[in-house]
C-alpha cells in the first residue's frame, strides 16, 4: 500500500513565525501536489513539483520535491492568520492518486 | 468559470433511505473524481472517470455504492440503502491534466 505521512498533523504557531510541513513515502512519485483546504470548503490546488529536487515558490511558501521524489516540504515565511487551513498532500503514480491525511494549521494572531 | 458544481451541500436522512450526490464537472475537463472525507480517514478515492467510463472503481466501499456519468457534464454517487457509517463530506473533483483536480465545495451527509 502506498501511503503519504503528512507531519505534524496539528500545528499552532504565532503570526509572523516561519514553518516548515513535510510529507513523506517510501514510494516514488511521477508528481506531488500540495491543497489547502479551508472548513467548509474543498482543497484548493496550490502547486504541482514533477523534477527531483525542484523548488518551487507561491509569494511566502516555498515547496521543494525531494531528490528522490519521495518526499516534499511545504516551508510558509512569516506565517499570516489567512494560511490557516488543512495542508494537503498528494502523489500521483501509475494513473493512481494518493492523498496524505493532513497538517491542520492554525495561525494565532 | 463556475468551478465544480455539487449538489446538495448538505444533506440529512435515515438509514435504510436512498442518497444521491450530484456533480457538475468544469467544462472542458475530461477526469472526475468523487472522494469521501472523514475525519479518521482522510481524503479517499472512491472512483474515477475518464471520457465518461470508469476507470478505477477500487474505493467503492460496497455494493450500495454505485457512480454514472451519464455525459460529460454531469455525474451521480448513489448509496442505496445508506447506514450512519456513510456520514461524511463527500467531494467531486475534475481536472485536464489527471493529478491536478479542481474540487467542489462537497455534501455533508449525515446518516442518522
Amino acid at each position: 500500500t502506498q501511503l503519504l505521512e503528512q507531519s505534524p498533523q496539528f500545528l499552532s504557531i504565532q503570526e509572523g513565525e516561519n514553518l516548515t510541513v513535510y510529507c513523506n513515502s517510501s514510494s516514488v512519485f511521477s508528481s506531488l501536489q500540495w491543497y489547502r483546504q479551508e472548513p467548509g470548503e474543498g482543497p484548493v490546488l496550490l502547486v504541482t513539483v514533477v523534477t527531483g529536487g525542484e523548488v518551487k515558490k507561491l509569494k511566502r511558501l516555498t515547496f521543494q520535491f525531494g531528490d528522490a521524489r519521495k518526499d516534499s516540504s511545504l516551508h510558509i515565511t512569516a506565517a499570516q492568520p489567512g494560511d490557516t487551513g488543512l495542508y494537503l498532500c498528494a502523489g500521483a503514480r501509475d494513473d493512481k492518486i494518493i492523498f496524505g491525511k493532513g497538517t491542520r494549521l492554525h495561525i494565532l494572531p | 468559470d463556475a468551478g465544480v458544481i455539487q449538489s446538495p451541500r448538505h444533506e440529512v436522512t435515515e438509514m435504510g433511505q436512498e442518497v444521491t450526490l450530484r456533480c457538475k464537472p468544469i467544462s472542458g475537463h475530461n477526469s472526475l473524481f468523487w472522494y469521501r472525507q472523514t475525519m479518521m480517514r482522510g481524503l479517499e478515492l472512491l472512483i474515477y472517470f475518464n471520457n465518461n467510463v470508469p476507470i478505477d472503481d477500487s474505493g467503492m466501499p460496497e455494493d450500495r455504492f454505485s457512480a454514472k456519468m451519464p455525459n460529460a457534464s454531469f455525474s451521480t454517487l448513489k448509496i442505496q440503502p445508506s447506514e450512519p457509517r456513510d456520514s461524511a463530506v463527500y467531494f467531486c473533483a475534475s481536472s485536464s491534466l489527471f493529478y491536478e483536480q479542481y474540487f467542489g465545495p462537497g455534501t455533508r451527509l449525515t446518516v442518522t
